[in-house]
């Protein structure tokens, strides 16, 4: 079947906009992270669902972030009043556990995020 | 502090010379390590787990807690194995929160 998919792939925002970046994981895959990736740097992690759980919220950077897994499926990242600083890849990533100690995440290909 | 240290930004050999991508970590557990590939126009996907202790496209990772590294080899490098390398670890105690390195690009030149 399908991959991780997200949308838009890019967004270019004003200063001060809110957006909204969308997240489908594979389908039945429990688990799912979403991630911060600046130009040149690795990805840091954000949040990480457990079905509609957000289990973790450690990584977001600011009281503007907010994301939400309503049914356990689908997931949403939005960001209030953009800055510079948003500019960023964000990768999704899902993974469906096995019972085993590490669980593959699978990626989605990212949003490219530009804050003018 | 848990974090990942890839000290090259680039690395760049001949094909067919051997390979070594360095990383480090600094963990105070038992640490679960990864490798992560990006290629060209692809996206992020796992190459390796030190767990498996497999070999996946001729790359190998040892953990080695004295010196507290997971460096990747490859014996002989080919023009495919051209991409960005990521570390990574998951200090969550196995929820899959990942701390990624900085990224190496591995460059092979024909």
């Amino acid at each position: 079947g399908a991959g991780v998919s997200q949308s838009p792939r890019y967004k270019v925002a004003k200063r001060g906009q809110d957006v909204a970046l969308r997240c489908d994981p594979i389908s039945g895959h429990v688990s799912l992270f979403w991630y911060q990736q600046a130009l040149g740097q690795g990805p840091e992690f954000l949040t990480y669902f457990q079905n509609e759980a957000q289990l973790d919220k450690s990584g977001l950077p600011s009281d503007r972030f907010f994301a939400e897994r309503p049914e356990g499926s689908v997931s949403t990242l939005k960001i209030q009043r953009t800055q510079q600083e948003d500019s960023a890849v964000y990768l999704c990533a899902s993974s469906f556990p096995s019972g085993t100690s590490y669980n593959e995440q699978f990626f989605g290909p990212g949003t490219r995020l530009t804050v003018l | 502090a848990q974090r990942v240290t890839q000290p090259e930004k680039l690395l760049s050999v001949f094909k067919g010379a051997p390979v070594e991508l360095k990383c480090n970590y600094s963990y105070s557990g038992s640490p679960e390590l990864f490798w992560y590939v990006q290629y060209s126009r692809q996206r992020l996907q796992l190459l390796l787990r030190h767990i498996s202790r497999e070999s996946i496209k001729g790359f190998t990772a040892d953990l080695n807690k004295g010196e507290t590294s997971f460096h990747l080899k490859k014996p002989f490098a080919q023009e495919e194995d051209s991409a960005m390398y990521y570390c990574a670890l998951d200090g969550s105690g196995n929820t899959g929160k990942l701390i990624f390195g900085q990224g190496t690009t591995l460059q092979v030149k024909p």
